[in-house]
C-alpha cells in the first residue's frame, strides 16, 4: 500500500503570507494526486485534481505541482478562510490503491 | 447539482454489524466512469478511504479492511450500501460518501455531510 507522508505537520502562518504544503508518496503515483481542505465540522473540498488541476470554483491562488512521489500544494497569498486542515490522496493504478496523507494543520500564526 | 446524504445508525455494539447507506441525486451510478467512495475519520484524526463502488459494478476496499467491508449499488434507487463486520470502538468515526468521476482523475469532487458513529456497548 503506498503510504502519503506530508509535512510539516503544522504550518503557523499570517494572512497575505504564502503557504507551501508538502506530500511524498512511499512510490510513483504519476500525477494521481488530489488536494483537499478541511474546516472544523466540514466535510472535505476537492481543491486539486490530477496534481495540477484546479477544482470548479476553486480560487486561483490555490495551485498543485508534482509528479512521480514529491508534491506540493501552494497557497500564494493566504486570507482569513484558508486557515484550515489540508490532506493529500493518492488514487494509483498500478498497482490500485487510494490512500490518504495524515494532514497537514494551516493555523494563524 | 449532485448532492450526496449518509444515513444508518448512530450507535452500535461492539462486534455487530453497521449498514450505511448513501443516497445521491444529480447523477446516475450506471454512467461511465462514475464512482461513489466511502471514507471515514475518527474523532480528531485523519481522513481514511474504505471502500469504491465504480458505474461497472467495479469495487475496491482498502487491503486493512478488506475483509470487513462490502460495497453494492442500486442503481435504479441511486444508493450505494456499506457493510463493516464485527465493529469495535476504534470504528467510531463520521462516515462520508463522495462521488468520483474519471474528469476529475477519479479524486473526491462531492461530498455528502457524513454521518457520525459511536461503537459502544
Amino acid at each position: 500500500e503506498i503510504v502519503l507522508t506530508q509535512s510539516p505537520a503544522t504550518l503557523s502562518l499570517s494572512p497575505g503570507e504564502r503557504a507551501t504544503l508538502s506530500c511524498r508518496a512511499s512510490q510513483s503515483v504519476s500525477s494521481y494526486l488530489a488536494w483537499y481542505q478541511q474546516k472544523p465540522g466540514q466535510a472535505p473540498r476537492l481543491l486539486i485534481y490530477d496534481a495540477s488541476n484546479r477544482a470548479t470554483g476553486i480560487p486561483a491562488r490555490f495551485s498543485g505541482s508534482g509528479s512521480g512521489t514529491d508534491f506540493t500544494l501552494t497557497i500564494s497569498s493566504l486570507e482569513p478562510e484558508d486557515f484550515a486542515v489540508y490532506y493529500c490522496q493518492q488514487r494509483s493504478n498500478w498497482p490500485w490503491g487510494c490512500t490518504f496523507g495524515q494532514g497537514t494543520k494551516l493555523e494563524i500564526k | 447539482q449532485i448532492t450526496l446524504k449518509e444515513s444508518g445508525p448512530t450507535l452500535v455494539k461492539p462486534t455487530q454489524t453497521l449498514t450505511l447507506t448513501c443516497t445521491f441525486s444529480g447523477f446516475s451510478l450506471s454512467t461511465s466512469g462514475v464512482g461513489v467512495g466511502w471514507i471515514r475519520q475518527p474523532p480528531g484524526k485523519a481522513l481514511e478511504w474504505l471502500a469504491l463502488i465504480y458505474w461497472d459494478d467495479d469495487k475496491r476496499y482498502s487491503p486493512s479492511l478488506k475483509s470487513r467491508l462490502t460495497i453494492t449499488k442500486d442503481t435504479s434507487k441511486n444508493q450505494v450500501v456499506l457493510t463493516m463486520t464485527n465493529m469495535d470502538p476504534v470504528d467510531t468515526a463520521t462516515y462520508y460518501c463522495a462521488h468520483s468521476q474519471a474528469g476529475t482523475g477519479d479524486a473526491f469532487d462531492i461530498w455528502g455531510q457524513g454521518t457520525m458513529v459511536t461503537v459502544s456497548s
